[in-house]
C-alpha cells in the first residue's frame, strides 16, 4: 500500500523563524510529488510540484527538494509570516492516483 | 494558471433529499476529475474518478450507487449525493488533472451538513 507521511503533524512558531516541513513516501516510482496549502474549510492552493525529474523547486519564501530514492521530500519555509498558518499537504502522484499525507498544521504567531 | 471552480461552497438539506455538487474547469479542459472527500483533521480520501464521457471509477467501499457522478463534457463533472444521510455530511472537494503540466488542481470544496 502507497503511504505518505507528514512530520510533524503540528509545528507553531513565532514570527520570522525559518523552518521545514517533512514528507515521506513508501514507493520512490512516483511521477511527480506535489505540495499544498489547505485553509480552514476551504479547498487546496497548490504551492510548488516537482516533477520526478527534478530535484528541487522555488517559489518566493518557499522551497520544495525532493529526493526519489530516500523517498522524501521537503518543504522550506524562509522567513514565516502569520499569513502562512494553514495545514500543508503533501501528495505523491503514482502512475495513476495522488496519494496525500495527513498535513502538517502549522501556527505562525506574531 | 489553471482555476476549478466547485459550488456550492455550503449546502444543508434534510435527510433523505438529493444534493448536486458542480466542478468545473474554468480555462481548461479536463478529460479526468477526481472527486474526494475530508472528515475533520484527516487527509482528503479519493472517492471516484471521473472520466469524460464514460462511467467513474469508484474506490473501494464508495457506493456508486449513492454517489452518483457524472462527467458529460470537457469541463464539468458532478457528483450527487442521493437520498442523504447525516453520516454523508462531510466536506467535499473536486480536482482536474491539467496535462500541461500533470499538477492537480482543487476547487474550493463543498460543506455538505445533512439534518
Amino acid at each position: 500500500k502507497q503511504e505518505v507521511t507528514q512530520i510533524p503533524a503540528a509545528l507553531s512558531v513565532p514570527e520570522g523563524e525559518n523552518l521545514v516541513l517533512n514528507c515521506s513516501f513508501t514507493d520512490s516510482a512516483i511521477y511527480n510529488l506535489q505540495w499544498f496549502r489547505q485553509d480552514p474549510g476551504k479547498g487546496l492552493t497548490s504551492l510548488l510540484l516537482i516533477q520526478s525529474s527534478q530535484r528541487e523547486q522555488t517559489s518566493g519564501r518557499l522551497n520544495a527538494s525532493l529526493d526519489k530514492s530516500s523517498g522524501r521530500s521537503t518543504l522550506y519555509i524562509a522567513a514565516s509570516q502569520p499569513g502562512d498558518s494553514a495545514t500543508y499537504l503533501c501528495a505523491r502522484r503514482g502512475y495513476s492516483t495522488l496519494t496525500f499525507g495527513k498535513g502538517t498544521m502549522l501556527l505562525v504567531s506574531p | 494558471g489553471a482555476v476549478v471552480s466547485q459550488h456550492p461552497s455550503r449546502v444543508i438539506c434534510k435527510s433523505g433529499t438529493s444534493v448536486k455538487i458542480e466542478c468545473r474547469s474554468l480555462d481548461f479542459q479536463a478529460t479526468t476529475m477526481f472527486w474526494y472527500r475530508q472528515f475533520p483533521k484527516q487527509s482528503l480520501m479519493l472517492m471516484a474518478t471521473s472520466n469524460e464521457g464514460s462511467k467513474a471509477t469508484y474506490e473501494q467501499g464508495v457506493e456508486k450507487d449513492k454517489f452518483l457522478i457524472n462527467h458529460a463534457s470537457l469541463t464539468l463533472s458532478t457528483l450527487t449525493v442521493t437520498s442523504a444521510h447525516p453520516e454523508d455530511s462531510s466536506f467535499y472537494i473536486c480536482s482536474a488533472l491539467e496535462t500541461t503540466n500533470y499538477g492537480y488542481t482543487f476547487g474550493s470544496g463543498t460543506r455538505l451538513t445533512v439534518v
